[in-house]
């Protein structure tokens, strides 16, 4: 069965601080994505990212980075000099193999609030 | 491009009534997703559709809870009867080639049931 956890449950910064989000998963399976979704407080889910078991490498998008590690099976988010935009919830998202039989499970979410 | 559409955005009724919640996907996507997310269990996959067809609906509550994709642009999920703690933001949202493609989702309802 697959899992996500996300163990912070609310982080509140300054802005202009840098902030992690943790996301560590579970699965039994070799081949899997990991996404990453932006629900900020008008309540839409965005989409951020989506990366495949078969790719380390970080990626890096403006201000956001991400950093994943099959070793420790975590797939980091960091925001870098946060802004208030930036508040809202991230979730953290596994899906395994592929094909018809794919479900998203995921992590309970991250409230970040970024103060002026 | 539009993007996942849903309807209506709330919906407000009383227990025992029946309540359907309409999801029209991006044009081409071929799975399509019903999710309810609350403050207790988070983000629940419900049901999902390939190609029209229900692939999964392992997540579904119970009988009161129904879904169905009549052709490629429209879903519906129906609750019968509605209940208290069916209350909650139901997401419908639509992809291609899961899960190589990421999900899009629609806005949501939200649905309070007095």
């Amino acid at each position: 069965a697959q899992k996500v956890t996300q163990a912070q449950t609310e982080i509140s910064v300054v802005e202009k601080e840098d902030v992690t989000l943790d996301c560590v998963y579970e699965t039994r399976d070799t081949t899997y994505y990991l996404f990453w979704y932006k629900q900020p407080p008008s309540g839409e889910l965005v989409f951020l990212i989506r990366r495949n078991s078969f790719d380390e490498q970080n990626e890096i998008s403006g201000r956001y980075s991400w950093n994943f590690q099959k070793s420790t099976s975590s797939f980091n988010f960091t925001i870098t000099a946060s802004q208030v935009v930036d508040s809202a919830v991230y979730f953290c998202a596994l899906s395994e193999g592929g094909g018809a039989n794919s479900k998203l499970t995921f992590g309970k979410g991250i409230t970040l609030s970024v103060r002026p | 491009d539009a993007g996942v559409i849903q309807s209506p955005r709330h919906e407000v009724t009383e227990m025992g009534q029946e309540v359907t919640l309409r999801c029209k996907p991006i044009s081409g996507h071929d799975y399509l997703f019903w999710y309810r997310q609350t403050m207790m269990r988070g983000l629940e996959l419900l049901i999902y559709f390939n190609n029209n067809v229900p692939i999964d609906d392992s997540g579904m509550p119970e009988d009161r809870f129904s879904a169905k994709m009549p052709n490629a642009s429209f879903s519906t999920l129906k609750i019968q009867p509605s209940e208290p703690r069916d209350s909650a933001v139901y997401f419908c949202a639509s992809s291609t080639q899961v899960p190589l493609q990421p999900q899009h989702f629609g806005d949501g309802t939200r649905l309070s049931i007095l």
